[in-house]
């Protein structure tokens, strides 16, 4: 079936350290792919996306590439900073269910962005 | 514009209670989703609905029930709640195409 594995955390960083979380995915044909964050008691937000192969997401100093050959989309910053510190979701949608938008989930990992 | 709004934010149920929870968005988006936030579980579909008049279940739709009489609202209903319905909900919406979900900021529901 299909489904995301996520590295599991939590991730702690001193600021401006490189981030890395590795995402990997299960599923038939070309789904597209998502990052969301969740911060602190909050609902998840956007961060970036990518709809077919080889597509590069990026928003706010984030980016993730669609590897359909490794089936990846880790996430990547070059320097994170301590506002950076929250939950990272990635997903996925399969191809074919547009009509239906669902999004399948990994567990989620927590960042902790140290001073 | 206020996005998608959840209410409340915060509850607790007996076991064997039954409410709802709210969920409104004012973008007039047509695919609306409901999904509950477990440790270690990331985020499970309980129902979804791709436009008015128009549900169907997610991966754990058993004890809820979903109606969309309204592109505006998609509230959820815990039948006879039970502990194991302690969770984090979240409501989403989003408009048709290759977009992103919107998410409310969630109702914490606690059954004891």
């Amino acid at each position: 079936g299909n489904s995301v594995t996520q590295m599991e955390g939590p991730v702690t960083l001193s600021e401006e350290a490189f981030l890395t979380i590795n995402c990997t995915y299960t599923a038939t044909g070309y789904p597209s792919l998502f990052w969301y964050v969740q911060y602190p008691g909050e609902g998840l937000q956007l961060l970036l996306k990518a709809t077919k192969a080889d597509d590069k997401g990026s928003n706010k100093g984030f980016e993730a590439t669609y590897r359909k050959e490794t089936t990846s989309f880790h996430l990547e910053k070059g320097s994170v900073q301590v506002s950076d510190s929250a939950v990272y979701f990635c997903a996925l949608r399969r191809s074919g269910s547009s009509n239906t938008g669902k999004l399948i989930f990994g567990q989620g990992t927590t960042l902790q962005v140290k001073p | 514009n206020a996005g998608v709004t959840q209410t409340p934010k915060f509850q607790v149920l007996k076991t064997g209670q039954s409410m709802t929870l709210q969920c409104a968005q004012d973008m007039n988006h047509e695919y609306m989703s409901w999904y509950r936030q477990d440790p270690g579980m990331g985020l499970r579909l309980i129902h979804y609905s791709v436009g008015a008049g128009i549900t169907d279940q997610g991966e754990v739709p058993n004890g809820y029930n979903v109606s969309r009489s309204t592109t505006e609202d998609f509230p959820l209903r815990l039948l006879s709640a039970a502990p194991s319905q302690t969770s984090v909900y979240f409501c989403a919406s989003r408009v048709s195409g290759d977009h992103g979900y919107t998410f409310g900021s969630g109702t914490r529901l606690t059954v004891v």
